[in-house]
């Protein structure tokens, strides 16, 4: 499978706790993103990378979340100390940014319930 | 981004073509449309996108008026699977986020 890949797929935690989630990009793939989607919404923007620079982040991404893509593959989205309103899909995506018109391809998501 | 309008929901027979209408009244000459569909807990799938002139791929076709403040994208002759959320985005070539707002959910029906 040469598509985005997410993991894990499902997370339950309890109030509190740190998570971390792994997104795999396609492998020529420079650009990485991350949304969140809660129920009835459409994704959110977070923050993107190009290649491992850090280049935008979104008034959404609190204090409590980080995100890394240190070598410029794979990319991590930590949330420290959970709270309910955290829950919710968090979506990966990536393209090749080579020209203006790139499309994005997005991975299944990690589901994440706060408890 | 210009903004997009969408119908909230609609319904197509299976085997009948599906037309999604979308306003972008606002869209900058650069800016491209594109489209998106997400079925039920997947993540977002690429459609199709264009600038000016309509394009057709395998999955779709996407009409743009001329004076590019609306488009409609066409599945030919939809089938169960294509039950799903679509979004239409409007989105620069330089940007870097897709700006999704809450799209049209189609039903297709036998």
């Amino acid at each position: 499978d040469t598509g985005v890949s997410q993991n894990p797929r499902h997370k339950i935690t309890k109030r509190g706790q740190n998570v971390t989630f792994r997104c795999d990009p396609i492998s020529e793939h420079n650009r990485l993103y991350w949304y969140r989607q809660t129920l009835g919404q459409g994704p959110e923007f977070l923050t993107y990378f190009q290649n491992e620079a850090q280049l935008e982040k979104s008034r959404l991404l609190s204090d409590r979340f980080s995100a890394e893509r240190p070598k410029g593959s794979f990319s991590t989205l930590e949330i420290q100390r959970t709270e309910q309103g955290d829950s919710a899909m968090y979506l990966c995506a990536s393209s090749l940014w080579a020209d203006r018109d790139a499309e994005a391809f997005f991975g299944q998501g990690t589901r994440l319930t706060v408890v | 981004d210009a903004k997009t309008t969408q119908p909230t929901s609609m319904d197509c027979a299976e085997g009948r073509a599906a037309n999604l209408p979308c306003n972008h009244s606002t869209i900058s000459g650069n800016e491209y449309v594109y489209w998106y569909r997400q079925i039920h807990s997947q993540g977002p799938q690429y459609i199709i996108h264009g600038l000016k002139n309509n394009e057709t791929n395998e999955m779709a076709s996407l009409i743009i008026t001329e004076d590019r403040k609306s488009s409609t994208l066409i599945l030919p002759h939809a089938t169960l699977r294509d039950t799903a959320v679509y979004y239409c985005i409007v989105k620069g070539g330089t940007a870097s986020k897709l700006t999704f707002g809450t799209g049209t959910r189609l039903q297709v029906t036998l």
